[in-house]
């Protein structure tokens, strides 16, 4: 896979579920990020986790980072409606922290 | 809260011309991108710039693409002579890059579309 893609490409849950997302990655990494973007809107930052982290946390949304696998996974706990949107994984890498490559994305549909 | 905004939301042009897309990072940031987004594809990395330079750029950026901080608010795409496959949403993003701040905030986007 490239870097930066992630898993599953579509996600379909009802209201209150948590919806997980993962990505993975091939290069070494600063820093990894997480983005949503609304149907042909602009780019939401989520959070950022660092290459020495392994876990953060952001209101309803938990990200962990498993260097030695190359992977990340974004979990939003009790989703609503207004969470339907695609979810971006962007990687920093360690040569070039200000560069981000972006993955294909994760559509996630929560149904009412 | 502070946002980057980017000026025109949607550009037309014919093939061939030139054209410039605005955008205002957020005032205290120090790092400023461009990225573009082909309709269904990734978001792609265009070109960073710190302290009135290209820091990076990518393959895409070649010679009919430059960018300029003209003042101290605004900092501009120009497409030199569009083709058709430039038609993408060009996004512009800024960071801090200060005390560990390595977020990169993005703007609303603007649709650029050649004829």
């Amino acid at each position: 896979s490239q870097q930066g893609e992630e898993d599953p490409q579509a996600l379909s849950i009802q209201e209150g579920e948590n919806a997980t997302m993962n990505c993975s990655y091939k290069t070494s990494i600063n820093n990894l990020q997480w983005y949503r973007q609304n149907s042909g809107r602009g780019l939401v930052h989520l959070i950022l986790i660092r290459s020495n982290e392994r876990e953060k946390h952001s209101g309803r949304l938990r990200v962990t980072l498993d260097t030695s696998k190359k992977s990340s996974s974004l979990l939003i706990t009790a989703s609503r409606a207004a969470d339907t949107a695609s979810y971006f994984c962007a990687t920093a890498s360690s040569g070039s922290a200000r560069q981000l490559t972006f993955g294909s994305g994760t559509q996630l549909t929560v149904l009412p | 809260e502070p946002e980057v905004t980017q000026t025109p939301s949607h550009q037309v042009t014919q093939m061939g011309q030139e054209v410039i897309l605005r955008c205002v990072p957020i005032s205290n940031h120090l790092y400023f991108y461009w990225y573009r987004q082909i309709l269904g594809q990734k978001v792609e990395f265009l070109v960073s710039f710190y302290n009135n330079e290209i820091s990076e750029k990518s393959e895409i950026f070649d010679d009919q693409f430059s960018v300029e901080r003209p003042d101290g608010s605004n900092f501009t795409l120009k497409i030199r002579s569009t083709k058709l496959e430039d038609s993408a949403m060009y996004f512009c993003a800024s960071s801090v890059r200060r005390n560990s701040r390595d977020e990169q905030y993005f703007g609303p986007g603007t649709r650029l579309t050649v004829t």
